[in-house]
């Protein structure tokens, strides 16, 4: 399996500044073929199932605010919320989808 | 609109069988696959398996194949997991989750289903 590596594990960042969240794999999730990198990144607020922000390492997900961002190609990525709000406080996972399905561990995003 | 609506929350005892279920509405439930996910009580995300309800293909993580069966009803857009011996370290949250594709991203999810296994 593809092990999914966040960094930090948790992340305490003024308002308005920005944030920005680490996932590695132990293997490219980048499909030659069609240059896709097959990571998604998902936004977990307490009480609340996981949803979808990215998908493709940097396409958002219709309805999200255009602060968050996702980048990064092969084994390296980001995701990166441009001016912090006080309800994105969350936990952050990323996701590849390159082989069987796995999350990394997951980075909890506070308020400083 | 899109919504996954699960069965409510359980309390089972070990060795005592179960199945939770995740009703599809507003899309055609047939064209998408239905992944479950497991989230253990201050835990992370595990992706247990899923299944293509147009056709019942169903493929499951190395981690929980044996341990649980997933299935599908297209005539009720239902989707299910289903334990036979229930053990206390099944105890979590199960998300059911839209994919639109075998290997995929999840979207949207479930409100989440807690089960409880205690003796």
């Amino acid at each position: 399996d593809i092990v999914m590596t966040q960094s930090p594990d948790s992340l305490a960042v003024s308002l308005g500044e920005r944030a920005t969240i680490n996932c590695k794999s132990s293997q490219s999730v980048l499909y030659s073929s069609n240059n896709k990198n097959y990571l998604a990144w998902y936004q977990q607020k307490p009480g609340q199932p996981p949803k979808l922000l990215i998908y493709w390492a940097s396409t958002r997900e219709s309805g999200v605010p255009d602060r968050f961002s996702g980048s990064g190609s092969g084994t390296d990525f980001t995701l990166t919320i441009s001016s912090l709000q006080a309800e994105d406080v969350a936990v952050y996972y990323c996701q590849q989808y390159y082989s069987t399905l796995t999350f990394g561990q997951g980075t909890r995003l506070e308020i400083k | 609109e899109v919504q996954l609506v699960q069965s409510g929350a359980e309390v089972k005892k070990p060795g005592e069988s179960l199945k939770i279920s995740c009703k599809g509405s507003g899309y055609s439930f047939t064209s998408y696959w239905i992944g479950w996910v497991r989230q253990m009580p201050g835990k992370g995300l595990e992706w247990m398996g899923i299944i293509y309800p147009g056709d019942s293909d169903t493929r499951y993580s190395p981690s929980f194949q044996g341990q649980v069966t997933i299935s599908a009803d297209k005539s009720i857009s239902t989707a299910y997991l289903q334990w036979s011996s229930l053990k206390a370290s099944d105890t979590a949250m199960y998300y059911c989750a839209r994919a639109p594709r075998f290997s995929g991203w999840f979207d949207p999810w479930g409100q989440g289903t807690l089960v409880t296994v205690s003796s």
